[in-house]
């Protein structure tokens, strides 16, 4: 069995603040894990990915994610937020199998202030 | 290069009616996906396709059904639509199955409303 869950389903930071997004993880087998991002009335468009080689990961647009078993997380980072950077977010994991079986997150919505 | 296409982009139908979702990818992807999107319960797997003539059940299969005659196109019926399958519809394609490191590539979105 596999899930994620990500804290917080709404988020605000000021422009040229941090980002975090908050990702944890439950896997029975060794995890892939997957960072997507959503622009409304868009689909889904990978931002990063983690499928056990470096342990921290960098994506498009400034973003980056550390996978840290020993918390079971895998939160999404950015040093500095700009007003692109509004939108949803996704965690999800995968594990090999008979199908790739990609499990989830609820999303977290990301507002970036002025 | 298109990647993904849906149609239609909205549909609002009544219950009880028949309702094809088209799908067609042009990346040559081996295995497809639909999900269905609602508020606070994120993506969840419908049916899934991991290459042209084979197909399996996801997470939330009931009351739909897929077809993949060919590579590229892999469309969505919901028999008799009911209420509860208003929901904004996604389909994704992903270069193989079974991997589990796969990029999944997504369309642009269904968004059908079952009156």
């Amino acid at each position: 069995a596999q899930s994620v869950t990500q804290l917080g389903s709404h988020v605000s930071v000021s422009e040229g603040a941090l980002v975090l997004l908050r990702c944890n993880y439950s896997s029975s087998v060794p995890p892939y894990l997957f960072w997507y991002v959503q622009y409304p009335n868009q689909g889904l468009q990978l931002l990063l990915k983690y499928t056990s080689a470096a342990t921290l990961v960098k994506g498009i647009n400034g973003f980056e994610a550390e996978f840290k078993k020993s918390e079971t997380s895998f939160h999404l980072t950015k040093p500095s937020a700009h007003m692109s950077d509004a939108a949803e977010y996704f965690c999800a994991v995968s594990h090999s199998g008979g199908y790739q079986k990609v499990t989830f997150g609820t999303g977290t919505k990301l507002q970036v202030i002025p | 290069i298109a990647g993904i296409t849906q149609a239609p982009t909205s549909q609002i139908l009544a219950a009880g009616r028949r309702m094809t979702l088209r799908c067609t990818q042009d990346m040559r992807h081996n295995a497809m996906y639909w999900y269905r999107q609602d508020l606070g319960l994120g993506l969840r797997l419908i049916h899934y396709s991991n290459t042209a003539g084979t197909t399996g059940k996801g997470e939330v299969p009931d009351g739909y059904s897929v077809s993949r005659a060919n590579t590229d196109d892999f469309p969505l019926t919901l028999a008799s639509a009911v209420p509860s399958q208003t929901s904004v519809y996604f389909c994704a394609s992903s270069g193989t199955g079974g991997t589990g490191t796969d990029t999944q590539y997504f369309g642009p979105g269904t968004r059908l409303t079952v009156l």
